[in-house]
């Protein structure tokens, strides 16, 4: 079956540090990898997508690629801010041509302090 | 992408009691999704709603402990039934994108549930 596996947290960064929180997958075929974002208080927002090999998903000063070789979609910033502080969860569906159940990672906390 | 609020955004609840959990979205969907999240733990899918079918639950949820209902394309509500402690959780839905972004999931602001 399908499954995300992610780095455990908490992740505790200086603000202005350079975050990586690392995922790998399993999946047949060529699945659509997501980051996820929660924030204390708040429901899942999504961060950033890819949907093909070599893709590169980003938003918000986030990235992630999609490395099918690695089967990895580690995410990355190169310079956190406390307002970064949330849960990032990692996820596949597995393929992008309509809704399959998607798959979710345990979640990766991450503390940013000033 | 669409809009989704849900009610109540908390609440607090003896054992054995049930609760209604209502999701509104924006715009028209067919598939719904109600997920839980317990405390510091990742989302478990727990069933599936179409509209004008019965739900699709998932291993290890029944029917009779979280009923769901979906009269309408906008509009579904899960009952958390006798409830006990072990189902104080964050409960979410969700909805499919639309067009060729069918593939991604967004959220409501999810229910916070404490049952004491």
């Amino acid at each position: 079956g399908n499954s995300v596996t992610q780095m455990e947290g908490p992740v505790t960064l200086s603000e202005e540090a350079f975050l990586t929180i690392n995922c790998t997958y399993t999946a047949t075929g060529y699945p659509s990898l997501f980051w996820y974002v929660q924030y204390p208080g708040e429901g899942l927002q999504l961060l950033l997508k890819a949907t093909k090999a070599d893709d590169k998903g980003s938003n918000k000063g986030f990235e992630a690629t999609y490395r099918k070789e690695t089967t990895s979609f580690h995410l990355e910033k190169g310079s956190v801010q406390v307002s970064d502080s949330a849960v990032y969860f990692c996820a596949l569906s597995p393929y992008s041509g309509g809704y399959q159940k998607v798959t979710f990672g345990t979640g990766t906390k991450l503390q940013v302090i000033p | 992408s669409a809009v989704i609020s849900q009610k109540p955004s908390r609440d607090i609840c003896q054992r054995g009691t049930s609760l209604t959990i209502q999701c509104q979205v924006d715009s028209q969907v067919t598939m719904m999704f109600w997920y839980r999240q317990q405390p510091g733990q990742s989302l478990t899918l727990i069933a599936t709603a179409n509209q004008g079918s019965e739900a699709t639950y998932e291993s290890g949820f029944v029917i009779d402990k979280f009923p769901i209902s979906r009269p309408n394309l906008t509009f579904s509500t899960l009952t958390v039934s006798n409830m006990s402690p072990e189902d104080s959780s964050i409960y979410l839905c969700s909805v499919p994108g639309l067009a060729a972004s069918t593939d991604t999931q967004y959220f409501g602001p999810g229910t916070r549930l404490t049952v004491l």
